[in-house]
């Protein structure tokens, strides 16, 4: 059973480019989460989305920043327009239902460099 | 949700218990407590969660207080793989999706 796999592991981007990451939940998994932690610093959400639909942006940039979990395929965060204060890892967590009592799996997580 | 309090860091020595405290002295009566641990550069790894009972598994013991103002997170025989920053989260249990916060943690570190 394989566990939640994002992609890809390192991402150099210049500035002004467009990011995308890829994150596959485990299988029957239909919540995901990304969270963002920047050098030194803590996990931070970002995004919560079921198939289809965006049930929590509160913690997204209000710009360049989207998300999406689509029917079929994995969940894709895009940065556009990259700037150096992007640079981060990217976890992706996935659970099979919302409820407490349940704890998330998390991949390894895409590490971005802007240059 | 509830707020967290851990102590910035920890040392432990290596074959020794490691004793990672937590005090959420503000958790309402339907807040699980869960515990994940962060080993440098990777994704974070679920430990162990509990809602009033002391729960064991593979990995660790949790041992909440009867009030549930505060928990334990136990490793019996720490080793140096375990080193790593350590995370109690209280997350309300509402079907409502909520997503786990992350505080500063623990930084365990397991000595030879």
């Amino acid at each position: 059973n394989a566990g939640v796999m994002q992609n890809p592991r390192h991402l150099v981007r210049r500035r002004g480019q467009e990011a995308r990451l890829r994150c596959s939940p485990m299988k029957g998994h239909s919540h995901v989460y990304w969270y963002r932690q920047l050098p030194e610093e803590g996990l931070k959400f970002m995004v919560y989305l079921q198939k289809e639909n965006i049930i929590d942006e509160s913690g997204m940039p209000k710009e360049r920043f989207s998300a999406e979990f689509p029917k079929e395929g994995p969940s894709i965060l895009r940065i556009q327009q990259v700037v150096r204060g992007d640079s981060a890892a990217y976890f992706c967590a996935s659970s099979p239902r919302t409820a407490a009592g349940y704890g998330y799996t998390f991949g390894s997580g895409t590490r971005l460099t802007v240059v | 949700d509830a707020k967290t309090t851990q102590p910035t860091s920890m040392d432990c020595a290596e074959g020794r218990a490691a004793n990672l405290p937590c005090n959420h002295s503000t958790i309402s009566g339907n807040e699980y407590v869960y515990w994940y641990r962060q080993i440098h550069s990777q994704g974070p790894q679920y430990i162990i969660h509990g809602l009033k009972n002391n729960e064991t598994n593979e990995m660790a013991s949790l041992i909440i207080t009867e009030d549930r103002k505060s928990s334990t997170l136990i490793l019996p025989h720490a080793t140096l793989r375990d080193t790593a920053v350590y995370y109690c989260i209280v997350r309300v249990d509402d079907n409502a999706g909520n997503m786990l916060t992350f505080g500063g943690g623990t930084r365990l570190m397991v000595k030879p």
